[in-house]
């Protein structure tokens, strides 16, 4: 069975505070990690998929990191605004089959 | 523009009532995926298609049949609803990258 796990499941950050959270992933057979942000009532949307240990991936305010040999990645928000409300998904997939497995997600809250 | 389709977005059942949920996508991926949505449990996956005519088992198949006899369409059936089933159901698809996910099917089933 495959263990994705998120942390910390929710997180309230004051606006314009920057803020990291963990994703970690088994760390053998590994072929992808993506990232999915999930406002409330939509459909998650991709952010990143990363595939090379030392991966560093940055979309705006937001960028993410993985290590592939001890099985982590880390999503940052910097500067955080009320539209980034949302929770903020992993998925992994390992080399053997096409799977894609999903944490439970971050759920990130900004306070004005 | 479509991208990922389903439909019904919304169907009330009764136990022991069969339906089938529809995947469309427009964007010829060979990879296709049925998720559930429960409160406090993330998406779990239920089945998964690699092509046309292909599928597998994910990590809650128990209860749903797929089928992928087109290349851009994806079945999930219940063939007896229990109401451990209502959820809100999520499909994606995705070629060698990202997922691109439909909107969402909630069901209910009393």
């Amino acid at each position: 069975i495959l263990n994705v796990e998120q942390s910390p499941q929710s997180l309230h950050v004051q606006e314009g505070d920057s803020t990291n959270f963990t994703c970690s992933f088994p760390s053998s057979n590994f072929y992808a990690l993506h990232w999915y942000r999930w406002e409330t009532a939509k459909s998650p949307e991709a952010l990143f998929v990363m595939t090379l240990n030392g991966d560093e991936k940055k979309k705006g305010r937001i960028s993410a990191t993985l290590n592939t040999k001890e099985g982590y990645s880390y999503l940052y928000i910097k500067g955080s605004q009320p539209e980034d409300s949302a929770t903020y998904l992993c998925a992994f997939s390992g080399a053997r089959d096409d799977k894609i497995i999903f944490g439970k997600g971050t759920r990130l809250h900004i306070l004005p | 523009n479509a991208g990922v389709t389903q439909t019904p977005k919304f169907r009330v059942l009764k136990t022991g009532q069969s339906m089938t949920l529809l995947c469309a996508q427009d964007m010829n991926h060979e990879y296709m995926y049925w998720y559930r949505q429960d409160p406090g449990m993330g998406l779990r996956l239920i089945h998964y298609s690699v092509g046309e005519g292909t599928t597998a088992k994910g990590e809650v198949p128990d209860g749903y049949n797929v089928s992928r006899l087109k290349k851009q369409n994806f079945l999930l059936g219940l063939e007896s609803a229990a109401p451990s089933q209502t959820s809100v159901y999520f499909c994606a698809s995705k070629d060698g990258g990202e997922l691109f996910f439909g909107e969402g099917s909630r069901l209910t089933v009393l």
